[in-house]
């Protein structure tokens, strides 16, 4: 089984309706990460959490919100999906003595129409 | 800020070829530094990380990198490049305990027969 999974794989949704991607982790990792990658960008960081009660933004954090429900979950949601949120959405852990090495997920790819 | 510049967005090399990918980075201390693929459809694996000591480090599937502090780089390498390595490849920085890791644009990676 996968360590860091992700829910849906593909999902199509309308602008403005409000959507939520789930990504849960089996490596025991305190640390969460939402990134979203577009072409010819690379990933850049929406938010990142460093244990339950940890919730911090990252780069690109406007337009979207996240929820730490546990240690193994960690949710991103965009309350008004548009457009330009059509991305492919990654999310990764790592453990705090890992020396930084970051674990990906599968990815979920979003298109808003 | 640390920036990440990947110059290539696209390289063909034949199979059986030498590869090197170049990365460099913008940043006032020496990061850490990590070479992800991707191959089609799927998430980001991790194929080399440097922290300290020897600069040249190797990877999984016969890659290495150097970094080189002078230049401010840390290309990715292959002797004898395999079809199946066709991907794109992520250079990253990271600073000690500091989590926002920043990623390049990508370089593809098509291998001719």
């Amino acid at each position: 089984d996968a360590d860091v999974t992700q829910t849906p794989r593909n999902r199509i949704t309308k602008t403005g309706k409000r959507i939520m991607l789930e990504c849960s982790q089996t490596k025991g990792h305190d640390r969460m990460y939402w990134y979203r990658q577009d072409p010819g960008l690379g990933l850049r960081l929406i938010y990142y959490s460093f244990d339950v009660k940890d919730i911090n933004k990252g780069e690109i954090s406007d337009g979207y919100s996240v929820s730490r429900q546990a240690q193994a979950k960690f949710s991103l949601s965009l309350e008004s999906a548009i457009p330009n949120q059509t991305a492919l959405y990654f999310c990764a852990t790592s453990d705090p003595g890992g020396e930084e090495t970051q674990y990906f997920g599968p990815g979920t790819r979003l298109l808003v129409l | 800020a640390q920036s990440v510049t990947q110059p290539d967005i696209h390289i063909t090399v034949s199979e059986g070829a030498s590869l090197e990918l170049r990365c460099n980075y913008s940043y006032g201390a020496t990061p850490y530094l990590f070479w992800y693929v991707q191959s089609p459809g799927q998430g980001l694996q991790l194929l080399l990380k440097y922290f300290s000591g020897d600069t040249l480090v190797q990877g999984i599937k016969g890659f290495e990198a150097e970094f080189k502090r002078s230049q401010s780089s840390f290309n990715l390498r292959k002797p004898s490049v395999h079809w199946s390595d066709a991907a794109e490849y992520f250079c990253a920085v990271v600073r000690y305990n500091n989590n926002d890791m920043r990623f390049g644009a990508g370089t593809r990676l098509t291998v001719k027969p």
